[in-house]
C-alpha cells in the first residue's frame, strides 16, 4: 500500500514565521504535490513536482516556495507566515508514465497538516 | 482555478438509501476521478474514468461519463453510515502541459443510520 506521511497533524505558528512542512511518500512515485484547502473553495494546488530537484507552480504559489532534494521527500516553505495561509495542507504523490512527466494516474494523499498562523 | 462543480453541495440520506452527486467541468479532458475524504483528513482515491469511457463500475460505486454534456455522477448503491464523507471529482483536463488534478468543491454526504 502507499504511505504518504506528513510531519504534523496540527501545527500553531506565529506571523512572520518561517514554517515547514514535510511530506513521504513510500512507492517510489515521481510525482509529488502540495495543495491546501479551505471551505468553500476545495482544493487547489500550490506546487508540484514531477523529479527531484524539479518544481512547477501551481494555481496559487504566492508566499511559497518547495524542495524536492530526494525522491520521496517534499516540502513545502512558508517563507514568512500570515494569517491568510491558515489553512489544511494536503500533500499527494502518483506514479508518473515512462518516458514523461504525465499524471494520468490517481494521487495518494497524506493525512493534512491543519496550520493555524496567529 | 476550478474545473469541477459538484452538485448537490450536501446531500443527507438513510442507510441502504442510494445517494446520486453530479460533477460537471468545463473543459475537455484525459480523465474524471472521484475521491472521498472523511472528515479532517486527507483524500482517498475511489475510481478514474477515461474520456472514451461512458461507465464504470467498483464495488456498491457506479460512475457515469457524459463528456458531450461535460458532467459526470458517482451513484453510491445502498449506502452506510461509513460512507459519510466528502466527495471530490478531480478532472486531468486536456492540453495543460503537466498533467495535473483540477478539484471540485465537493459535495458532503451523511448517511444516517
Amino acid at each position: 500500500d502507499v504511505k504518504v506521511t506528513q510531519s504534523s497533524r496540527y501545527l500553531v505558528k506565529r506571523t512572520g514565521e518561517k514554517v515547514f512542512l514535510e511530506c513521504v511518500q513510500d512507492m517510489d512515485h515521481e510525482n509529488m504535490f502540495w495543495y491546501r484547502q479551505d471551505p468553500g473553495l476545495g482544493l487547489r494546488l500550490i506546487y508540484f513536482s514531477y523529479d527531484v530537484k524539479m518544481k512547477e507552480k501551481g494555481d496559487i504559489p504566492e508566499g511559497y516556495s518547495v524542495s524536492r532534494e530526494k525522491k520521496e521527500r517534499f516540502s513545502l516553505i512558508l517563507e514568512s507566515a500570515s494569517t491568510n495561509q491558515t489553512s489544511m495542507y494536503l500533500c499527494a504523490s502518483s506514479a508518473g508514465l515512462a518516458g514523461g512527466f504525465s499524471s494520468y494516474n490517481e494521487q495518494f494523499f497524506g493525512p493534512g497538516t491543519r496550520l493555524t498562523v496567529l | 482555478s476550478q474545473q469541477g462543480e459538484e452538485d448537490p453541495q450536501a446531500l443527507s440520506i438513510q442507510e441502504g438509501e442510494n445517494a446520486t452527486m453530479n460533477c460537471s467541468y468545463k473543459t475537455s479532458i484525459n480523465n474524471l476521478q472521484w475521491y472521498r475524504q472523511n472528515s479532517g483528513r486527507g483524500l482517498v482515491h475511489l475510481i478514474l474514468i477515461r474520456s472514451n469511457e461512458r461507465e464504470k463500475h467498483s464495488g456498491r460505486l457506479r460512475v457515469t461519463l457524459d463528456t458531450s454534456k461535460k458532467s459526470s455522477s458517482l451513484l453510491i448503491t445502498a449506502s452506510r453510515a461509513a460512507d459519510t464523507a466528502s466527495y471530490f471529482c478531480a478532472t486531468v483536463p486536456m492540453n495543460t502541459g503537466f498533467q495535473k488534478l483540477v478539484f471540485g468543491t465537493g459535495t458532503r454526504l451523511l448517511v444516517s443510520p
